[in-house]
């Protein structure tokens, strides 16, 4: 069974410093996708950046970059240069691309950006 | 407008009552999902569907249904809603299986049983 690991439940971080959300996995699959989306108050899920398990460099979108690295099974999201808008939870999932394709997402990790 | 939206935004309802949530999307994607967000526990999957003939249950499918009407619009009901049914509710569609497909998501359904 696929398993999302985010061990971090809350994070304070200055404005303008970068900032690195952790995210581990667990599956079984050879291919797979990695998502980050962003949840602010409103509730909405905002999707942030993806990656393919057989992508070679790591996805960048903007100020986010995925932080791939397969053989440790991780998927860290860094964000440079926060914004106060940044304040949200993250969640990290995975998507198998077989089957019913469902997203399995980790618990969230509550970001606060400190003016 | 969006993509997928999602009706009622919010509900209160009491405990045995029978409540629809409802979703529908103009993306012309054939996948559609509903998931539930507890706190603490991220989103889980209760339902999907691959097209209007294709009904899968999730992982925590016990106590609720669901119906694909058309395409673009799938359903998440409650027959006697409980209290620990007490969440925010999603429906997200994807185009297709290649594995750079996103989900969307509407923007939630907030349900409380009381």
């Amino acid at each position: 069974a696929q398993k999302i690991t985010q061990t971090q439940p809350g994070m304070f971080v200055q404005e303008k410093e970068a900032v690195t959300l952790d995210c581990t996995y667990d599956t079984s699959d050879q291919s797979y996708g990695l998502f980050w989306y962003k949840q602010p108050s409103s509730g909405e899920m905002i999707f942030l950046i993806y990656q393919g398990s057989y992508d070679e460099q790591n996805a960048t979108e903007g100020r986010y970059s995925l932080n791939f690295q397969k053989a440790r099974k991780s998927a860290n999201l860094v964000i440079s240069a926060s914004q106060l808008g940044d304040s949200a939870m993250y969640f990290c999932a995975m998507r198998e691309y077989f089957g019913n394709e469902k997203l399995t997402f980790g618990t969230g990790t509550r970001l606060t950006i400190i003016p | 407008d969006a993509d997928v939206t999602q009706t009622p935004r919010n509900r209160i309802t009491k405990t045995g009552k029978r409540i629809m949530l409802e979703c529908s999307q103009t993306k012309g994607h054939d996948r559609m999902y509903w998931y539930r967000q507890d706190p603490g526990l991220g989103l889980r999957l209760i339902y999907y569907s691959f097209d209007v003939k294709d009904i899968n249950k999730g992982e925590i499918s016990d106590g609720y249904s669901v119906s694909r009407q058309a395409q673009a619009k799938f359903s998440l009901s409650l027959e006697s809603a409980i209290p620990n049914q007490t969440a925010l509710y999603f429906c997200a569609t994807s185009g297709g299986t290649s594995g750079d497909n996103e989900q969307f998501f509407g923007p939630g359904t907030r349900l409380t049983v009381l």
